[in-house]
């Protein structure tokens, strides 16, 4: 099955610095590469996606990046502001009979300090 | 238009007990999922259904039992609960492919 491995686990940076998170995954036949942001207590929540036919996607101060040989993304948040501190999750999905399986990451804490 | 919504919120069960997790969504999706979240664990899916009337075990199913009741509701039952099932647990809706999945606000449940 699918395997996704994310770092750093945590991950401190000032304000204002850039953010980098790195995901791995094992599965060629992946094909979309969702990120999801979960601040304390609350829901994951969708902040920016890549399919496999795209390379690079951005939108505003986040963007991803996608490595299908290497098998890798990346989400990278440059002028970071405290509401950017949160748990980040990547998962590498694909379609199977009909079904989308999603296989996440085990998240990064970001830390974003004034 | 409330999206994806689970009940409770919070549950502390003892050894044993069971109970029932709800969740309904309104968007009309086809595809239905609970997680687990454990520290350091990400998530992990325990059941799915890609439609309504099929359901298939994900990643850590043992000790859950599902049930699709119509498109618009999944639920999970712990039969007889442990202390291992302690977790946040959160149901989440697709339309199925790949696309966005949305999420509930999650269960913290506790098993002493």
């Amino acid at each position: 099955g699918e395997n996704v491995e994310q770092h750093p686990s945590t991950l401190s940076v000032q304000e204002g610095d850039s953010a980098v998170i790195k995901c791995t995954y094992s599965d060629s036949a992946s094909n979309y590469f969702p990120w999801y942001k979960q601040e304390l207590g609350k829901r994951p929540q969708l902040i920016i996606d890549i399919r496999s036919n795209v390379g690079e996607k951005k939108d505003q101060r986040i963007a991803v990046t996608l490595n299908k040989t290497a098998k890798h993304f990346s989400l990278h948040i440059t002028e970071t502001q405290p509401e950017d501190s949160a748990v980040y999750f990547c998962a590498a999905s694909k379609n199977s009979g009909g079904y989308q399986k999603v296989t996440f990451g085990t998240g990064t804490k970001l830390q974003v300090i004034p | 238009n409330a999206g994806v919504t689970q009940t409770p919120k919070f549950q502390v069960l003892k050894t044993g007990q069971s109970m029932t997790l709800q969740c309904a969504q309104d968007m009309n999706h086809n595809s239905m999922y609970w997680y687990r979240q454990d520290p350091g664990m990400g998530l992990r899916l325990i059941y799915y259904s890609a439609s309504e009337g099929t359901t298939d075990k994900g990643e850590v199913p043992n000790g859950y039992n599902v049930s699709r009741l119509n498109k618009r509701e999944f639920s999970l039952r712990l039969e007889s609960a442990a202390p291992s099932q302690t977790s946040v647990y959160f149901c989440a809706s697709s339309e199925g492919g790949s696309t966005e999945a949305f999420f509930g606000q999650g269960t913290r449940l506790t098993v002493v």
